[in-house]
Parts: C-alpha cells; sequence; structure tokens
C-alpha cells in the first residue's frame, strides 16, 4: 500500500508569487485534505476535495485554491504569496465515504515566502 | 465552532517511563472522533491513535492508551514504558461527522521529550 506523497520537499518563492504544490493520495482513498502548519502551530484546515470538488472550506482567502485530479492526486495552488504563507503545508488523504474518518498525511511541503 | 486546547507546551520522561498528555475540547456535535497524532522532527504526522465519541471503551494500541472522558470533554493520551523514539509534538485533534467536509481540527501540540 503506497502512503501519501508530495511534492517538492522544500520550496522557496518570492512575495508576489505563485506556486503549486502537489499530493498524491494513498492508495484507495478518494478524498484530499489541505492543512497549513506555521512554526511552532497546530495544522489549520485549508480545504478538502472530494470527487474533484472542493468539499468544504477553512478560513483561507480565495487566493488559495485547489484541484483534485480523477486518480484523486491534488494540488494546492497560491497566489500572490505573502511573507505569512511561509509555512509547512500538509496533504492528508482519507475515505470517510466508507466510514474511515482517519486522516493519513504526507511528509509535507516547507514553503518560504522571502 | 470546535476548539482543541493542549495546556502543556512542553513534557519531559525518562525512558521506561509513563507519561499522561493533557487535551480538552469544546463542541456541540454527539457523533465526532478524537485522535492523537505524533509528528517527530522528520515532521511527518503518524497517527497514534483514535476514538470514537460513541464508544464507552477507552482505545488503547500497544504502549499508547486513551483516558476518553466524554462528559468533561477530557481526551488524554497515556504513554507507558516511554522510549526514545517516543520523543516528538504530539497533536490532538478533533472531527465532527456532521457537515459535507471531514476537517481535522487540532490542538496547539505538546512537545514531549523523553530521556535517559
Amino acid at each position: 500500500e503506497t502512503g501519501v506523497t508530495q511534492s517538492p520537499t522544500h520550496l522557496i518563492k518570492t512575495r508576489g508569487q505563485q506556486v503549486t504544490l502537489r499530493c498524491s493520495s494513498q492508495s484507495g482513498h478518494n478524498t484530499v485534505s489541505w492543512y497549513q502548519q506555521a512554526l511552532g502551530q497546530g495544522p489549520q484546515f485549508i480545504f478538502q476535495y472530494y470527487r474533484e470538488e472542493e468539499n468544504g472550506r477553512g478560513n483561507f482567502p480565495p487566493r488559495f485554491s485547489g484541484l483534485q485530479f480523477p486518480n484523486y492526486s491534488s494540488e494546492l495552488n497560491v497566489n500572490a504569496l505573502e511573507l505569512d504563507d511561509s509555512a509547512l503545508y500538509l496533504c492528508a488523504s482519507s475515505r470517510p465515504g466508507q466510514g474511515s474518518y482517519e486522516q493519513y498525511f504526507g511528509p509535507g511541503t516547507r514553503l518560504t515566502v522571502t | 465552532a470546535q476548539t482543541v486546547t493542549q495546556s502543556q507546551p512542553e513534557m519531559s520522561v525518562q525512558e521506561a517511563e509513563t507519561v499522561t498528555l493533557s487535551c480538552t475540547y469544546d463542541t456541540s456535535e454527539n457523533n465526532y472522533y478524537l485522535f492523537w497524532y505524533k509528528q517527530p522532527p522528520s515532521r511527518q504526522m503518524i497517527l497514534v491513535i483514535r476514538q470514537e465519541a460513541y464508544k464507552q471503551q477507552n482505545a488503547t494500541e500497544n504502549r499508547f492508551s486513551v483516558n476518553f472522558q466524554k462528559a468533561a470533554k477530557s481526551f488524554s493520551l497515556k504513554i507507558s514504558d516511554s522510549q526514545l523514539g517516543d520523543t516528538a509534538m504530539y497533536f490532538c485533534a478533533f472531527i465532527a461527522l456532521t457537515g459535507t467536509a471531514s476537517k481535522l481540527t487540532f490542538g496547539t501540540g505538546t512537545r514531549l521529550q523523553v530521556t535517559l
């Protein structure tokens, strides 16, 4: 069984730029959630995708957007990067439709905005 | 809205000893799950244990067990026979089973250091 993978591992961007982060879900999981984890904090929910549709969103502005593909992999896009966007971005997959609510996390992408 | 509170920013325990990490939560939901996740310095978040709110029996996974007090909205994690590999950030998390998105709400974490 393949776990959740994310790419890239690290990324450095300049304020105002755009970034795309990628996530492959665990085998058999059809739901992907994205979280932002600032240094020293717990992860904060950004949004969730199920069947290629956004299924719920946290308190993040519209410049945070995403996609889910037919193979359940997902992308997180952030436009007009701000310094405060520097964080660890975590992707998690799950299969809540089958009564399993555990979310399994990838290793994360460390984004630094300068 | 749900909130999760972890009041112990840091804890230390000697190898082979037992340690308990505290977590309280606030919710108006009746159907939910609670989790403890471990995040080692390598940063990958690992699920340690889960508890369904409808179950009265406390969950146990090898050296890890919980004390779930639903009325008090308390969910503590006990680690027995602590090992050096248990050194990590531990996050308590809540998920409601209602609504469209099954999102996790995390606490701020407890940094656990296991020493020789």
